[in-house]
Formats: structure tokens, sequence, C-alpha cells
């Protein structure tokens, strides 16, 4: 049973705008959220992270976003730029180092 | 420094084949993981290593499945005898510590085709 959960399996933005991608997990126990970028033909590249005890970070244009609660997370990109299309993983873990995926967002910047 | 290697990058193989796949860290990580991607599908876990011990190898699908990290440096995963569902990306990441915020660092991956 599929722990990360990204239920959008693509999303269109226009250059500028905001992207929000979105991701739910099931295991209260996480500790620590990341999120991952990949473009064709490469292996995942690490984009942002957030520990349970914080509900924000931010890094430039990106921010993510942990709702505990909700056992939900997100990633805000802002402004969008055609640089940005890629797919876009989300991960957890618990103690351990081993990280569960989910399936990725196809982020499409339109120009 | 140089990143995480993989090589081949890709491999076309029959079933029934062979084929073995190896993984060069990042110099100085003791942490060595090997993770799969199913076409369209979550990347998926498989095993991971410490030094040269399996410190958890409990997303390894079968025993058509052997991964080896001899000497503590580069890895190999050898898949004999192959099969149609083992095709996929196979990606191999290293990282410096255990917990902590210390993210995997992915090399490029090995499509793996079996026909």
């Amino acid at each position: 049973d599929q722990q990360v959960k990204q239920n959008s399996p693509s999303l269109s933005v226009q250059e500028g705008r905001i992207s929000i991608l979105n991701c739910d997990y099931t295991n209260s126990m996480f500790d620590y959220f990341l999120w991952y970028k990949k473009y064709p033909a490469e292996g995942p590249t690490f984009l942002i992270s957030i520990s349970s005890i914080k509900d924000k970070n931010e890094d430039g244009r990106f921010t993510v976003f942990l709702n505990k609660s909700a056992k939900h997370l997100s990633l805000h990109i802002v402004p969008s730029q055609p640089g940005d299309s890629a797919v876009y993983f989300c991960a957890t873990r618990t103690g351990a180092n081993n990280l569960f995926f989910g399936t990725g967002t196809r982020l499409t910047v339109i120009p | 420094e140089a990143g995480v290697t993989q090589f081949p990058s890709h491999s076309v193989i029959e079933k029934g084949q062979t084929v073995t796949l190896r993984c060069d860290p990042i110099s100085g990580h003791d942490n060595l993981y090997w993770y799969r991607r199913v076409m369209g599908k979550e990347i998926k876990f498989l095993l991971h290593f410490v030094k040269e011990s399996k410190q958890d190898e409990s997303g390894m699908p079968n025993n058509r499945f052997l991964a080896e990290r001899t000497g503590g440096t580069y890895s190999t995963l050898k898949v004999q005898p192959a099969e149609l569902e083992d095709s996929g990306v196979y990606f191999c990441a290293s990282s410096q510590a255990l917990g902590g915020y210390s993210p995997l660092h992915f090399g490029n991956g090995t499509r793996l085709t079996v026909t």
C-alpha cells in the first residue's frame, strides 16, 4: 500500500504564476519531508526539505508547507519559470534514512 | 566533487538472461541505496548499504536480485534470471550520514528493458 500519494499526475502553469504541488502521506511517524525534481534521463535532484517540527520552509522561489494534522505537504513555486518544467517527487522518511516516494507530478510551465 | 555514477545507462536483455548494474557513490559516502521506478509509478526502495553491510534489504523483490558492495565502495546489483516485470529504471543514491538532514544524492539511473 502506497504511503505517499501525489494525486495529480500533471500540472500546467503560465510562466510567472504560482505552481502548487501537493502530496499526502499516511504514516504519522514520518519526521522528515523532501521534494525532489527530476529532468528526463537524469536522476532525482534534491530541492527542498522540512522537518516535522516546522510548518514552513522557504528557499528562494520554493516554499514547502507541512500540515501534520492533515498529513499533507505542498510545494509552492513562485514565480514559475520554464526551467522549472520537470517531474516533482514528494518523499518522506522515518528515523532511518530510507525514503518513501510518491508517484510524481509532471509540471509544465508555459512561456 | 563527482556525483553518483551508474553504468550502464541503458540495458536491453532477453527474459532469462543476467544483467549486472554498477553504482559508484560519491566518495566518502558510507550510505548507498538502490531504488527502482517502474514506468509511471513511485520510486521504490530496494535496499540500503552502510559501508559494506546490508542495513535494510526489505525492498528486494525476490531472490533473483543480488546486491553487493565489496570493500564499501562501489556496488553492483545483479538480476538473474531477468523477468519481464524487472523492466524499469534502477537508481542508485548515496548519502554521507544517517539521520539528520542529509538528502540522498541520486545517479542518473540505469534503464533496464527485459524483452
